[in-house]
């Protein structure tokens, strides 16, 4: 079946610094993916739908600035979490879309945990 | 994508059958029912999905009623590493790239 991939799946890093992540999808284009954050014994909260060759589509409430999404290829999207801070620490999942003919699936990474000193 | 309300949790014995109910009273008819399951520390992973007949396949299957209203999805021989928590989703089929937003879930704990 078709597999979206994260990198890193975990990573430690210092306040102030900024972190990305990234998610391919592994055997299928995917012009839209979708990003989440989840913490712990919570749902997954959709973050922003990453759509490639042009900006991102934010929830309301996420910072743009703070959460910078690009999405240059089809296979392709990072997100870059800027200064970041301990309230930032979270697991991050991204997702992509695959269509194909009389089915449509949402296919997940494995997630990424981000832990803020 | 229309809301959907689960149970919190379910408990169920290793071997038996887990039935797990969604209510989506507002959903829409070009919205399909789609499940998620969700192991601690792991990325969502599909069960299955369906519009208005009873689906099945390996993992499980998916009864929706009449009216689509509500939706059961059933593991008919729960194993342990069955537990996790489960998502109802509403979403549209045909246009790609809509977003998909997910309810607390169900959490499953199946005992031995």
């Amino acid at each position: 079946g078709a597999v979206v991939s994260q990198h890193p799946s975990w990573v430690i890093c210092k306040s102030g610094t900024s972190v990305k992540i990234e998610c391919r999808s592994l055997d299928f284009q995917a012009t839209t993916m979708f990003w989440y954050r989840q913490f712990p014994k919570q749902s997954l909260m959709l973050m922003a739908t990453s759509n490639e060759g042009s900006k991102a589509t934010y929830e309301q409430g996420v910072e743009k600035d703070k959460f910078l999404i690009n999405h240059a290829s089809l296979t392709l999207s990072t997100l870059t979490v800027t200064s970041a801070h301990p309230e930032d620490s979270s697991f991050y999942i991204c997702s992509a879309d695959l269509m194909r003919t009389g089915n449509r699936e949402l296919f997940f990474g494995e997630g990424s945990r981000l832990t803020v000193l | 994508d229309a809301k959907t309300t689960q149970p919190p949790s379910m408990d169920c014995a290793e071997g038996r059958a887990a039935n797990l109910p969604c209510n989506h009273s507002t959903i829409s008819g070009n919205e399909y029912v789609y499940w998620y399951r969700q192991i601690h520390s792991q990325g969502p992973q599909y069960i299955i999905h369906g519009l208005k007949n009873n689906e099945t396949n390996e993992m499980a299957s998916l009864i929706i009623t009449e009216d689509r209203k509500s939706s059961t999805l059933i593991l008919p021989h729960a194993t342990l590493r069955d537990t996790a928590v489960y998502y109802c989703i509403v979403r549209e089929r045909e246009t790609s790239g809509s977003r998909l937003t997910f309810g607390e879930g169900t959490q499953l704990t199946v005992n031995p």
